[in-house]
């Protein structure tokens, strides 16, 4: 079992473009989360999603979108990338409420 | 709203004990532990349920006080491999709000 897997693990984006991160897991979880992570700093909550086809705002979801269709994926896409979106974002899953969060290994943005 | 960790950041030396504290402002049904080290993915170490239960593993043990909404981190005789960042993550009693939420993490340095 693969886990939870983020592609791209790096990437550098210019001011205005738009990207999707990528976030698969193939452990049959429930719940799937979006975090960001700036230097130094905490986990911050953007999206998060209980179920296929449910999905719902976290703290901090200014400029990002979500979507759920299947229970394996759960894409964040960022539109007009701005340069306080340079961060490392982690997906993480858990099988359902109180229970163990998997992360997956996070993707490094830069937006310049 | 985040749960607050205290302290932010602690420099001990091998074999001294650590306690790193989580508070909530919601009334909790779980509390997960997670260690981060740096530039990697946290990883899960332990989660209680509400019930004021306490838990450990090696030398590392919580302690969860539904009622004071508070978890405590207990880590003694501490080794060079606990370094790393811990972060409490939160989850609320309310039916509908079912989201982990990150504390703002304590950065714990062993040093020789």
């Amino acid at each position: 079992n693969a886990g939870v897997t983020q592609t791209p693990k790096f990437r550098i984006l210019k001011i205005g473009q738009s990207m999707t991160l990528q976030c698969t897991q193939d452990m049959n979880h429930n719940y799937m989360y979006w975090y960001r992570q700036d230097p130094g700093m905490g986990l911050k909550l953007i999206y998060y999603s209980v179920g296929a086809g449910i999905t719902d705002k976290g703290e901090v979801p200014n400029g990002y979108n979500v979507s759920r269709s299947t229970t394996e994926d759960f894409p964040l896409r960022l539109e007009l990338a701005a340069p306080s979106q340079t961060s490392v974002y982690f997906c993480a899953t858990e099988y359902g409420m109180n229970t163990e969060a998997f992360f997956g290994q996070g993707t490094r943005l830069t937006v310049v | 709203q985040q749960p607050v960790q205290s302290p932010q950041a602690v420099i001990l030396r091998e074999g001294e004990d650590a306690v790193i504290n989580c508070s909530s402002s919601k009334a909790l049904y779980s509390v997960h532990w997670y260690r981060q080290k740096h530039g990697e993915a946290p990883v899960f170490l332990m989660i209680l349920l509400k019930g004021g239960e306490q838990k450990g593993h090696d030398k590392i043990s919580a302690s969860f006080n539904e009622k004071k909404q508070q978890s405590s981190l207990y880590l003694t005789a501490s080794q060079l491999s606990y370094s790393g960042t811990y972060f409490c993550g939160t989850e609320a009693t309310n039916f509908g709000n079912e989201k982990l939420t990150f504390g703002t993490g304590t950065r714990l340095t062993i040093i020789p």
